[in-house]
Formats: structure tokens, C-alpha cells, sequence
């Protein structure tokens, strides 16, 4: 069975700090990993990881994915209260009739305080 | 300008009575998705459809049904066989040859 395993499950930094999110994985025919914010309501998407050792970077927000090792991080510097959001991280396979699908992991719960 | 929509945004039912989520996109994708999330879980699939008149159960699609007579529209039924149908309800689509998938607002659903 896929399996997707994101940590910490919550994390509460202040202003400023440092975060590294991370994200593991055990799926088969696995294609690529994507990165989700979630505040409230809808995810919005971050980033996606195809090639292993290559920095997918946005402003504060920077990932990564090891293919080898089967994980991905995700660092935010200057954390801002904005950041106070759930971290999702998802992969995507290849299903050989129907195209691709997501599994997501439980997320990671970060609130950043003032 | 193009996205996704949803409605309605909160619905209640009593239990017994079967619900129809509405998700309509304007973006011209053809794969689109519905996923339910619990409190503190991550997102999990329902059903998907690759193509118009064609849909494949998820990991969790007991209880559901769904349609996909127009490319634009990915009607969800929650039936009165689901066995907890309270939780807040993704719809999403993603582009021809793309692995991104983009979300629509949600629909949280009450059932008492």
C-alpha cells in the first residue's frame, strides 16, 4: 500500500525562525512530489519535485527531494505569521489504465507566532 | 477568470437524504478529482475521471457516486450509504500532460 508520511505533525516556531518540513514516501511507480499550503480552506499549490538533487526555489520557500533515500523537505526562512498554515505534501503515480493520482500525506500543522 | 467553484460553500442534511456536491471548472482540464478530508487527516481521494464519460474509484469512494457527462462539471453524490459523510469536501482538476492538481474552495458538509 502507497504510503506517504509527513513530520512533525504540528510545529509552533515564532518570527524569524528557521522551518524544515519533512516528507517520506513508499509508492510505487512514483512520478513526482508535490508541496501544498492549506489555510482554511483550499490547498494552493508550492512546488513539484521530479529530479532528485535539484532545489525547486520561491522567495522564502525552498524543497528539495532525495529519490534514493525516498523523502523531500520543505524550508522556510524569516518565517512570517502568513506561513501559519498546513504543510501538505503529496505524490503523484502513475496508474498504468487511468492515469496519475495523488497520495497525500496527514500534513504538517505550522503556526507561526508574532 | 478561470478556476475552480464549488457549491455551495456549507451544506447540512439530515441522515437518510442523499446530497449532491456541485464542482465546476472553466479551465478546460480534462482530469478532474474529488477528495475528502477529516479534521487533522490529509486529503483523500474519492473519485477521479481522466475523460468525459469515464470515472474510476478512489481509495475511499463507498457511499459516493459520481457523473462526468461535461467536461466542465464533476457532480459528487454522497449517499445515504455512507457511514460518516460530515467532513469538508476538495474538488480539484489538473492540465492535459500536468501532474499539479488545482483545488476549488470546498464544501464542508454536515450531516446530523
Amino acid at each position: 500500500e502507497d504510503k506517504v508520511v509527513q513530520s512533525p505533525l504540528s510545529l509552533v516556531v515564532h518570527e524569524g525562525d528557521t522551518v524544515t518540513l519533512n516528507c517520506s514516501y513508499e509508492v510505487t511507480n512514483f512520478r513526482s512530489l508535490l508541496w501544498y499550503k492549506q489555510e482554511k480552506k483550499a490547498p494552493t499549490f508550492l512546488f513539484m519535485l521530479t529530479s532528485s538533487g535539484i532545489e525547486k526555489k520561491s522567495g522564502r520557500l525552498s524543497s528539495i527531494l532525495d529519490k534514493k533515500e525516498l523523502f523531500s523537505i520543505l524550508n522556510i526562512t524569516a518565517t512570517q505569521t502568513g506561513d501559519s498554515a498546513v504543510y501538505l505534501c503529496a505524490v503523484v503515480r502513475l496508474k498504468e489504465t487511468s492515469g496519475s493520482r495523488l497520495t497525500f500525506g496527514e500534513g504538517t500543522q505550522l503556526t507561526v507566532n508574532p | 477568470d478561470g478556476g475552480i467553484t464549488q457549491s455551495p460553500k456549507y451544506l447540512f442534511r439530515k441522515e437518510g437524504q442523499n446530497v449532491t456536491l456541485s464542482c465546476e471548472q472553466n479551465l478546460n482540464h480534462d482530469a478532474m478529482y474529488w477528495y475528502r478530508q477529516d479534521p487533522g487527516q490529509g486529503l483523500r481521494l474519492i473519485y477521479y475521471s481522466q475523460i468525459v464519460n469515464d470515472f474510476q474509484k478512489g481509495d475511499i469512494a463507498e457511499g459516493y457516486s459520481v457523473s462526468r457527462e461535461k467536461k466542465e462539471s464533476f457532480p459528487l453524490t454522497v449517499t445515504s450509504a455512507q457511514k460518516n459523510p460530515t467532513a469538508f469536501y476538495l474538488c480539484a482538476s489538473s492540465p492535459p500532460q500536468g501532474y499539479e492538481q488545482y483545488f476549488g474552495p470546498g464544501t464542508r458538509l454536515t450531516v446530523t
